[in-house]
């Protein structure tokens, strides 16, 4: 079945340094990808996707490409905030037909100033 | 309303007691989901609904678990018996149009903030 590996934490960075969070998938057909974030007391909220290979999804300075040769969809942000701080969850969708949320086990991200 | 609201925010339970998790998706979404979500894991997929007919159950752990959505809108989700593997954080998601349809962009699930249930 699908499944997606998404890098363990947690993670501490300190303000303004480069994040990468990895995120490998396995899936059957072309799934489309997302990234979705979890600020404290708060709900699950998209924070980007990406529905075809190659294609860049990006919000918020968070960017993330689509790499179907690799089965990949890293995240990226060239300067953290203390802002980031929260759990990101890696996840991917079927096929039409089959639209049900396959998520990784998220990884919890702390900026420090 | 703006978003999708469960209810309640938390329950606590005592083993073997039947509870029910209430979803209110966004107004006018066809399909609702319901996940559930582990201490440290991310949320894993129960069932799923298209309007009042739920589609796909094939996520739900055991026959204890039992999930409607009678007109289409609100949903519920029940858990009879209760057992202490069933504390987890309950996600309900809704999206605008259905599964399936050919030439739809795919749909983006909005959250709520999930209920957090106790097992005692």
């Amino acid at each position: 079945g699908d499944s997606v590996t998404q890098m363990e934490g947690p993670v501490t960075l300190s303000e303004e340094a480069f994040l990468t969070i990895n995120c490998t998938y396995t899936a059957t057909g072309y799934p489309s990808l997302f990234w979705y974030v979890q600020y404290p007391g708060e709900g699950l909220q998209l924070l980007l996707k990406a529905t075809k290979a190659d294609d860049k999804g990006s919000n918020k300075g968070f960017e993330a490409t689509y790499r179907k040769e690799t089965t990949s969809f890293h995240l990226e942000k060239g300067s953290v905030q203390v802002s980031d701080s929260a759990v990101y969850f890696c996840a991917l969708s079927g096929d039409f037909g089959n639209e049900k949320l396959t998520f990784g086990t998220g990884t919890r991200l702390t900026i420090i100033p | 309303g703006a978003g999708v609201s469960q209810s309640p925010r938390y329950k606590v339970a005592k083993r073997g007691q039947d509870v029910a998790l209430r979803c209110d998706p966004i107004s006018g979404h066809v399909s609702l989901f319901w996940y559930q979500q582990a201490l440290g894991q991310g949320p894993e997929f129960l069932t799923y609904f298209q309007n009042e007919a739920q589609l796909d159950k094939s996520g739900l752990p055991s026959d204890r678990f039992f999930a409607e959505r009678p007109e289409g809108s609100v949903s519920t989700l029940k858990i009879q018996r209760t057992q202490q593997e069933d504390s987890a954080v309950y996600l309900c998601a809704s999206s605008q149009a259905r599964t399936g349809a050919q030439g739809l962009a795919k749909n983006i699930q909005y959250f709520g903030a999930g209920t957090r249930l106790s097992v005692l």
